[in-house]
């Protein structure tokens, strides 16, 4: 039962690394997504997808990258991180259609990513 | 855009007692789902119940119920008999029905404490 799964869970960076966050999920899922919470905000969706091939811009996708190549799986990319996005962040996924779009999501167990 | 608002930032209670977290939202939308989701210190998000906008009964799931005031805009939980398990933070969620993409606006999150 491995559901959505995201490694690392913890990272540093230094300003200008770039890195990628993995996420998986096995539950053939076609709706995949990325959110970050920040204290006193709540969680806030950066990039999702609705199946391999497809991407779309969430609420602050400023300085992330996404692509979709496969079903199980959905990175995000920060290609010059800053202190700004420090930040931990989250993948979620859920079945298309699930129970007619009842929104329930499955998240992962989220990373803690530092930019110093 | 739709809006989620929590107004307490806290809550403390001792274990037995009853307590009710608040949420408010905003939008235009007649068709849409409203969500509590719990993360407890293990970051896991856990989804704790579910209100369809179109249904005017109230959905409880065992101690957990919900208070749903459509034409209030307002959106609250009620956990009876609280538990130390209970303790978590507690994020209100609002989805408008979109083809395939669960896009969910979360609230700021009310860090609840049960007490012994």
């Amino acid at each position: 039962n491995a559901g959505v799964t995201q490694t690392p869970k913890f990272q540093v960076l230094k300003t200008g690394q770039s890195m990628t966050l993995q996420c998986a999920q096995d539950m053939n899922h076609e709706y995949m997504s990325w959110y970050r919470q920040d204290p006193g905000m709540g969680l806030r969706l950066i990039h999702y997808s609705v199946g391999a091939g497809i991407t779309d811009q969430g609420e602050v996708p400023n300085g992330y990258n996404v692509s979709r190549s496969t079903t199980e799986d959905f990175p995000l990319r920060l290609l010059s991180a800053a202190p700004s996005q420090t930040s931990v962040y989250f993948c979620a996924s859920s079945k298309q259609g699930q129970a007619l779009n009842t929104g329930e999501l499955f998240f992962g167990e989220g990373s803690r990513l530092t930019v110093l | 855009a739709q809006t989620v608002t929590q107004s307490q930032p806290e809550m403390s209670v001792q274990e037995a007692e009853t307590v009710t977290l608040s949420c408010t939202y905003d939008t235009s939308e007649n068709n849409y789902y409203l969500f509590w989701y719990k993360q407890p210190p293990s970051r896991q998000m856990i989804l704790v119940i579910r209100q369809e906008a179109y249904k005017q009964q109230n959905a409880t799931e065992n101690r957990f119920s919900v208070n749903f005031q459509k034409a209030a805009k307002s959106f609250s939980l009620k956990i009876s008999d609280s538990q130390l398990g209970d303790t978590a933070m507690y994020f209100c969620a609002f989805m408008k029905p979109d083809s395939g993409a669960q896009k969910l606006v979360f609230g700021q999150g009310t860090r609840l404490t049960i007490n012994p």
